[in-house]
């Protein structure tokens, strides 16, 4: 069974980068087959595609996101990472990883999600 | 960007009825269309993929359909465990999802 934990503080400056880590168990980033993806919740909200990585190092960004963004993997620790530079109020949201299956993506798996708040 | 527009915004409805939930896409996206339930304090959960593909473990009154610019979630006989919130999400250009319909009970 796969599962995604996301990891990283929960409090975060205006302008300064946030960073969030989503750690994979129970399958292998580096077997390929899915894309590795961020979706955020603001607060009693909808859900916002973030963007997503292959584990060769592909991206794919949310267009309105794509100038602070930067996913990135590391296959040794299974993990995933998202830093999002700039912050401001407007990022306050539930951040969630998320499993995608290459063929579309579909998200199959998802984190619990992690909260982060902007705020000074 | 392509934009997906989901109606109703809320919906009310018993447990017995048949619920219906439309996401219409800004242009086509052929058949990349997927469903998601919400409930409170979770994460989504993917019921359909490809439009009218059930995802494993999901029970068969869900079903979806349409293509193009125009799809339709039905749940045949509304249950107390579906009362949540239905999001749609596109997978043809990139990826973007509805603002979601909270089916409440009435």
């Amino acid at each position: 069974q796969v599962q995604l934990q996301e990891s990283g503080p929960g409090l975060v400056k205006p302008s300064q980068t946030l960073s969030l880590s989503c750690t994979v168990s129970g399958g292998s980033i580096s077997s390929g087959g899915y894309y590795w993806s961020w979706i955020r919740q603001h607060p009693g909200q909808g859900l916002e595609w973030i963007g997503y990585i292959y584990y060769i190092g592909s991206t794919y960004y949310n267009p309105s996101l794509k100038s602070r963004i930067n996913i990135s993997v590391d296959t040794s620790k299974n993990q995933f990472s998202l830093k999002l530079r700039s912050v401001t109020a407007a990022d306050t949201a539930l951040y969630y990883c998320a499993r995608g299956e290459a063929a579309g993506p579909v998200f199959d798996y998802w984190g619990q999600g992690s909260l982060v708040t902007v705020s000074s | 960007d392509i934009q997906m527009t989901q109606s109703p915004s809320t919906l009310s409805a018993s447990v017995g009825d048949r619920v219906t939930i439309t996401c219409r896409a800004s242009q086509s996206i052929n058949s990349w269309l997927a469903w998601y339930q919400q409930k409170p304090g979770k994460a989504p959960k993917l019921l359909i993929y490809k439009a009218s593909s059930l995802e494993s473990g999901v029970p068969s009154r869900f079903s979806g359909s349409g293509s193009g610019t125009e799809f339709t979630l039905i749940i045949s006989s509304l249950q107390p465990d579906d009362f949540a919130t239905y999001y749609c999400q596109q997978y043809d250009s990139y990826s973007s999802f509805g603002q979601g319909t909270k089916v409440e009970i009435k």
